[in-house]
């Protein structure tokens, strides 16, 4: 294990289901971020978190919804998602966003939307 | 101005061999270059990093090489291994920008035995 725990590590849903991604960290890092990795294309950011403060949002649809309770949990809530949303969903964390530290990355969740 | 082109998109490489992936940006004010790995079923994995103010960085059999006015970086996987199979992802960032890594495509790497 990494040090960022991601669950579940797949899942199924329908396209009128409602569901939620959660990843925690326990390293002490403030900031989390959620990507987006699909097949032969770059990992896409979605969302980062500072502090607990979101700081960008990516042009995601409104149907990912974020959420950071605090620095060591971070949610992706999802609902009625299409089919193209199925990917591999990373998250990360990071000391902070203020300075250029390496990122630790999550295993990732398994999405399929049938 | 924000991408990073990373190639080629899958590599064969005999084991023992040299193994070369490449990357190639075009915005200047990328200050932090690191290099991730990726095994199945798991996320990238921070393997090697470099700033532009070095033209070369080796850990072990990975070598980072740098040319700041060709605005390139490439990774060499020096003897390499079966066991170096894997996906890797260049990217960048800097600070100014929030950190926020910007990744390649990613190259999927076969290293034969």
């Amino acid at each position: 294990e990494t040090g960022v725990t991601q669950t579940p590590r797949h899942l199924v849903m329908g396209m009128t289901n409602k569901k939620s991604l959660k990843c925690e960290q326990h390293l002490g890092h403030n900031a989390m971020y959620w990507y987006k990795q699909s097949a032969k294309k770059p990992l896409e950011l979605m969302f980062v978190y500072n502090f607990k403060e979101q700081t960008e949002n990516n042009s995601v649809p409104s149907r990912f919804s974020p959420e950071c309770p605090n620095s060591s949990h971070l949610f992706l809530h999802l609902h009625t998602l299409q089919p193209e949303d199925s990917a591999l969903y990373l998250c990360a964390s990071s000391q902070d966003t203020g300075g250029a530290y390496g990122y630790t990355f999550g295993s990732g969740t398994r999405l399929t939307v049938v | 101005q924000q991408q990073v082109k990373q190639s080629p998109q899958s590599l064969i490489v005999q084991k023992g061999g040299i193994s070369i992936i490449n990357c190639a940006y075009e915005n200047t004010a990328f200050d932090y270059f690191p290099w991730y790995q990726q095994f199945p079923g798991k996320g990238p994995a921070l393997l090697i990093a470099i700033r532009p103010d070095v033209s070369e960085k080796k850990e072990g059999r990975f070598t980072i090489s740098f040319n700041k006015s060709a605005k390139q970086f490439s990774l060499h996987i020096m003897d390499s291994q079966p066991g170096d199979s894997a996906t890797y992802f260049c990217a960048a960032s800097k600070e100014e920008y929030g950190n926020k890594l910007v990744f390649g495509a990613g190259t999927i790497l076969r290293v034969k035995s």
